[in-house]
Formats: C-alpha cells, structure tokens, sequence
C-alpha cells in the first residue's frame, strides 16, 4: 500500500527557510488523480492545514501562510516538497505529508499519512 | 474561513460504555450536488499521525472498527464510540474538506474513567 515518509532538517534558523520533502512508495505521484497535503501541528496543540498540490501540479495554499508557502512535485523522483520561508519560532511544529483521494473535482479526506517530522526554528 | 468547534474538550468513559463527541462548522459543509457533508473523523494517539477514522460525515474508512460511527448534516455533527476500549484512548478531530482552506477542530481527548 502507499506510504508515505517525511525528511528534512530538524533545525532551522529564524529568517531562513524550511525546506521538506515528501516520498512516497507503493505508488506514483502522478498515475493517479490525488491531492498531496502538508499539514503541521505544534506540540501539544492542534492541527494546521498548509496547503496542497494536486497530481497536474496545481496549488492551493492557506492563505495565513500564503505568502511564504510554495509546494511542488518531483514525479522523477516520486516526491513532493514544502518551501516556507522566513521562518520564525511560530512555525516549530511537527511537519506531516498527507494524500486525499478525488471525488468529483474536488478532494476526499486524507487516507494516508506520514509519521511526521519535527522541526524546530531556533538560532 | 470554516471555524469548526468540538465539543467537549475531554471525556472520560468506562470500558465498554459509549463516547459521544461533537462537532460544529461555522457554515454548511453539505455540497448539494453530490449529496455529501465534506466532513471526516481522525484518531490521534500519542507520537502517531492522525488517522482517519470516517468520512463524508458517516462512511468508515476500511479496517476501522465497526464501533466508531458517524453522523450529522449541514453544521453538526457526531462521532459515537459505542463500546469504549482501551485502544479507542486517543484524540479525536474533525475536519472540513469542503472549501480551502481545510480546517480542523481543536480535538477531544478520551480517556478511561
């Protein structure tokens, strides 16, 4: 089945960028029609929707992070990506990747997740 | 934004007894064309990703257990455990995928009483 597993450094300084990577394995990123999601969740606190692109490379961004958000796909290499720039100690969470399927034209929930990776904005 | 709210924030059930715990959106998440909430369920156990339980508000995801169950239209909406078991203490969110972008509730927690 499709799996999904999250990497990228744990530490980040504040200004800089976090750059993660989402690989998936069981499947391919763009045979099919799906939504790749990256959503975060600080400690001890809830869940935050980033953003998503969908399998043609389309984006839809939350529009609290709009402005330093950009989400691509690597089909050659069977992953997509999260850039968030300017980072500040607001954005220490644990980083999941997600899919939802389509239904329609628009997206399902989100079946399949990675086990998320923790990163840190610190100087 | 969908602003979702849930209520409670914790509970406490006995082995065997029913959890029930809600939801709310700030508007509709019913799409009338196709006749479905866009509205899921996630469990959340400690250090584990959230998985996701049920969906278009009463559809279980396969292999969930038949004793989690969902329901609710429009605005509200419920998550039913009707037998608590030890492996059911998690915390649970919704989330509307009906617009971006996608928002989640601040979670219950269940635990065992």
């Amino acid at each position: 089945q499709v799996q999904l597993q999250e990497s990228g450094p744990g530490l980040v300084k504040p200004s800089q960028t976090l750059s993660l990577t989402c690989t998936v394995s069981g499947g391919s990123i763009s045979s099919d029609s799906y939504y790749w999601s990256w959503i975060r969740q600080p400690a001890g606190k809830g869940l935050e929707w980033i953003g998503r692109i969908y399998t043609s490379g389309s984006t839809k961004y939350n529009p609290s992070l709009k402005s330093r958000v950009t989400m691509s796909l690597d089909t050659s290499k069977n992953q997509f990506s999260l850039k968030l720039t300017s980072v500040t100690a607001a954005d220490t969470a644990v980083y999941y990747c997600a899919r939802a399927g389509e239904s329609g034209s628009s997206p399902s929930a989100m079946d399949v997740w990675g086990q998320g990776t923790k990163v840190t904005v610190s100087s | 934004d969908i602003v979702m709210t849930q209520s409670p924030d914790s509970l406490a059930v006995s082995l065997g007894e029913r959890a029930t715990i809600n939801c709310k959106s700030s508007q509709s998440v019913f799409y009338s064309s196709d006749n479905k909430n866009y509205l899921a369920w996630y469990q959340q156990k400690p250090g584990q990703p959230p998985k996701l339980l049920i969906y278009w508000a009463s559809t279980r995801e396969s292999g969930v257990p038949d004793r989690f169950s969902g329901s609710g239209s429009g605005t509200d909406f419920t998550l039913t455990i009707s037998s608590l078991q030890a492996a059911d203490v998690a915390v649970y969110y919704c989330q509307q995928y009906y617009t971006t972008p996608f928002t989640f509730g601040p979670g219950t927690k269940v635990d065992i009483k």
